[in-house]
Order: C-alpha cells, then sequence, then structure tokens
C-alpha cells in the first residue's frame, strides 16, 4: 500500500540555520509527492510539489527532489526564517490522484 | 474567489447527536474530499468525490456519510457522534486529483 514517513519533531532552529525534514514513502506506482505548510489556526497550504523521479520542486526558498531510487522527498531550506515557523506534512498521491496519503507532520519553531 | 469554506468553525456535541459539516468551494473544482486530522497520525481521507453524483470512501470513512449534488457543495454528515470522532476536520477541493489542491481553514469537533 501507500504510505509516507516523515522525521518526527519538533524541531527548533536558530534564524538562517539550514533545514532539512527527511520524507520517505512506500508506494505502488508513480505517485507524485507534495510538502504542504499549516500556520497556526490556518488549513494546509501547497508548498512545492514533484510529479516524476529526479524532479525538484521549490518555493519561498524550500526544495525537495524526487528521488525514485531511495524513495525520498527530502525538504531543505538554506537559511529559516522566523516566519518559516509552521508544521509540514509531507504527502503523495496515488496514480489516479484520488486519494492523498500524508505524514504525521513535522512541527518547526525558528528562534531569533 | 473565497475559496474552501468551512461551516462551522468550532462544534461541541453529545454523544449520540448528529451534524452536518458544511463545505463550499467556488472555483468550479470537480475534485472534493474531507480529512481528519488527529494528533501524530497526520491527516486522514474519509471520503472524496470526483464529480458531482460521485463519491467514494477513503482511509477512514467509517461513522461518515457524504453526498454531492452540486460541484460546489459537499457535506459531511455525522449520523451519530462518538468521542472518537473529537478531531479538526478539513474539506479540500482541486480542479482534478492530480491538481493542486486547496484546503479549508478546518472545523475543530469535540463529542463529549
Amino acid at each position: 500500500g501507500n504510505s509516507v514517513t516523515q522525521m518526527e519533531g519538533p524541531v527548533t532552529l536558530s534564524e538562517e540555520a539550514f533545514l532539512t525534514i527527511n520524507c520517505t514513502y512506500t508506494a505502488t506506482g508513480y505517485p507524485s509527492l507534495f510538502w504542504y505548510v499549516q500556520y497556526p489556526g490556518e488549513g494546509l497550504q501547497l508548498l512545492l510539489k514533484a510529479t516524476k523521479a529526479d524532479d525538484k520542486g521549490s518555493n519561498k526558498g524550500f526544495e525537495a527532489t524526487y528521488r525514485k531510487e531511495t524513495t525520498s522527498f527530502h525538504l531543505e531550506k538554506g537559511s529559516v526564517q522566523v516566519s518559516d515557523s509552521a508544521v509540514y506534512f509531507c504527502a503523495l498521491s496515488d496514480q489516479t490522484g484520488n486519494q492523498f496519503y500524508f505524514g504525521t507532520g513535522t512541527s518547526l519553531t525558528v528562534i531569533p | 474567489n473565497a475559496g474552501v469554506t468551512q461551516t462551522p468553525k468550532f462544534q461541541v456535541l453529545k454523544t449520540g447527536q448528529s451534524m452536518t459539516l458544511q463545505c463550499a468551494q467556488d472555483m468550479n473544482h470537480e475534485y472534493m474530499s474531507w480529512y481528519r486530522q488527529d494528533p501524530g497520525m497526520g491527516l486522514r481521507l474519509i471520503h472524496y468525490s470526483v464529480g458531482a453524483g460521485i463519491t467514494d470512501q477513503g482511509e477512514v470513512p467509517n461513522g461518515y456519510n457524504v453526498s454531492r449534488s452540486t460541484t460546489e457543495d459537499f457535506p459531511l454528515r455525522l449520523l451519530s457522534a462518538a468521542p472518537s470522532q473529537t478531531s479538526v476536520y478539513f474539506c479540500a477541493s482541486s480542479y482534478s486529483g492530480l491538481g493542486r489542491v486547496f484546503f479549508g481553514p478546518g472545523t475543530r469537533l469535540t463529542v463529549l
């Protein structure tokens, strides 16, 4: 079946530190991969996505590369800001796009 | 565009009561879905719809009913609430299952 595993948090970083949040997946076929971000009291927002192997998704300084050989989609940012404090979810959709599978979320706090 | 709207924002029910969580979108999206978010569990798909008149079960459908009579609306019904249904519920929509998914702001439900 399909599933997503992401590193547990919470993660606390100082401003301008490097961020990595690990995400690995199990899927049949050719899933699409996503990172969503949830700010306090809000719904999820798409941060970036990749639809095939070796694709790199990027947005707002965040990047993630779809690695089929390691079944991974790790999120990275070179220099985090206080405004990046949120919960980050890795997700995959099956080939039909009808079902999404989410990781458990990783809470990030960036301190000045 | 209002995007995806959900009502109510908060609700407290007693065990055995029924209620309907409302979800509407004004983006003419065909695909709509309901998720529940629980601590340490990420988001889990309850039901989804690929168009008016078409619904299907997700990962955790028991205790919930849905219908899709119009493109815009996708209500979620709890026929007999149970404490295990205490959660935050998110409605989502997209033009197609593989397209960008937009989430509503969520409904926080407590069942006593």
